[in-house]
């Protein structure tokens, strides 16, 4: 299982945007990279997931670097209801999910 | 369409008793996934059924076992439970196999005494 470096933890501004990193150095080539969120007493929810191009949808947008040891999460304009732990993860073809520790957003009103 | 369900959402225990967890996925889902969620592991794998069959598990002691019905309900056991066992336990579903994307239920909350 490839591993993952996320910040314990990040903290912004209501209506600003936020860029959520992650490193991924050992992903291998046929690993998409899903990000999930998870709010206060809630279980998981699925983010956004890309392979080697950009992606954007209704929640968020996925920057992946070129070489693909890294990643950027990015929300547009943070709300309150976007404070949650925010997990990074290369996902093979099996279902298994590995969570590393996440990052724990803050949004500040 | 409902999400993911399980029940109960709460249950209290005692060490050495045993303990059935439900899953039901949203419709049209095939696959069903346990995770186990404590303040100092985190986020655990434990196993994954797909048409009634166990095709990936974690590491975990053979304590815990679950098992899919023909309908693709899902249901988790954990046999001579031990305070360590206190955790969420969350199962998720998705689709099919492969990269698809899990959908998660609200958990259920287990305590042992």
């Amino acid at each position: 299982d490839a591993k993952t470096t996320q910040p314990n933890s990040m903290e912004s501004n209501e209506e600003e945007p936020v860029h959520l990193p992650c490193n991924h150095s050992t992903i291998s080539g046929t690993d998409y990279i899903h990000w999930y969120r998870q709010l206060p007493s809630q279980g998981p929810e699925y983010v956004i997931h890309g392979l080697t191009s950009n992606v954007n949808n209704r929640m968020a947008s996925l920057a992946i670097a070129e070489d693909r040891k890294s990643s950027t999460l990015i929300l547009h304009r943070a709300t309150l209801r976007d404070a949650a732990v925010y997990y990074c993860i290369p996902v093979q073809g099996a279902q298994k999910l590995v969570f590393g520790q996440g990052t724990r957003l803050t949004i500040n009103p | 369409k409902a999400g993911v369900t399980q029940t109960p959402r709460y249950l209290i225990k005692t060490r050495g008793q045993q303990v059935t967890l439900s899953c039901s996925p949203i419709s049209g889902h095939r696959s069903v996934s346990w995770y186990q969620q404590t303040p100092g592991q985190g986020l655990q794998f434990l196993f994954e059924y797909f048409s009634e069959t166990q095709r990936n598990k974690g590491n975990f002691p053979g304590r815990f076992s679950g098992r899919q019905f023909s309908n693709s309900r899902s249901e988790m056991n954990v046999s001579t439970l031990e305070l360590g066992d206190s955790a969420l336990y969350l199962c998720a579903s998705s689709l099919a196999l492969g990269r698809e994307t899990q959908y998660f239920g609200p958990g259920t909350r287990l305590l042992v005494l």
